[in-house]
């Protein structure tokens, strides 16, 4: 099945921007997410990249996808101290249309 | 708000006791899905309905677990028997598109 990793932390000043770095194992993913996920509240989603694509910007949100090492990751532009959360990645595979999520990335924003 | 609703938002029970959880999908929504997620971990896959139909079951859910999906709307989760465990977040997601799946805030499950 897919494995999905993510670094546990990352710390940045507001204004700065945020690189949260995510490796995955299944080739064969057709979607690739992230999510952020704030205390105590459920999974929020914020983009999304289909596996043809490299690259995808929604606002202050740019998602890079290198499918030849499996990695993905998610720049947040002019970090703020409401994007102080947990970041997961999640891959999908197969007709089951299930994710599998890594870890997740606690994001602190420092002022 | 993703407009997935669960209930209860919290839930503390004695071990050994049974406790339900219940998910209201977006209503257009035709797959649903349960995850479960401990703490300092991302959420892991129980089980996924297509309408009414349980499509996929993990290995994570036991025999004391069970869900059903009447007429393929709100969704139930009961767990028999609970045991410490069992304590977690458990998370219902749905989807109505091919790509994008919404979670509800969760049921957070205290086995004391």
């Amino acid at each position: 099945g897919e494995d999905v990793e993510q670094s546990l932390f990352l710390s940045v000043r507001e204004g700065d921007s945020s690189v949260i770095n995510c490796t995955y194992t299944d080739s064969s993913s057709t979607y690739l997410y992230w999510y952020k996920q704030e205390p105590g509240a459920g999974l929020q989603l914020l983009t999304y990249i289909f596996s043809n694509m490299d690259m995808k910007q929604d606002q202050r949100l740019t998602v890079l996808l290198n499918k030849k090492d499996k990695h993905l990751s998610l720049r947040i532009a002019d970090t703020q101290t409401g994007d102080s959360a947990i970041y997961f990645c999640a891959g999908r595979t197969g007709g089951g249309n299930k994710l599998t999520f890594g870890t997740g990335t606690q994001l602190k924003v420092e002022l | 708000d993703t407009g997935v609703s669960q209930n209860p938002r919290h839930k503390i029970t004695k071990r050994g006791q049974n406790v339900t959880f219940r998910c209201d999908p977006i209503s257009e929504h035709n797959r649903l899905y349960w995850y479960r997620q401990t703490l300092g971990q991302g959420p892991e896959f129980l089980t996924y309905f297509q309408n009414e139909a349980q499509l996929e079951k993990s290995r994570l859910l036991s025999d004391r677990f069970s869900a059903e999906r009447p007429k393929g709307s709100f969704s139930t989760l009961e767990i028999q028997r609970t045991e410490q465990g069992d304590s977690a977040m458990y998370l219902c997601a749905t989807g109505g598109g091919r790509e994008k799946l919404f979670f509800g805030s969760g049921t957070q499950l205290s086995v004391l």
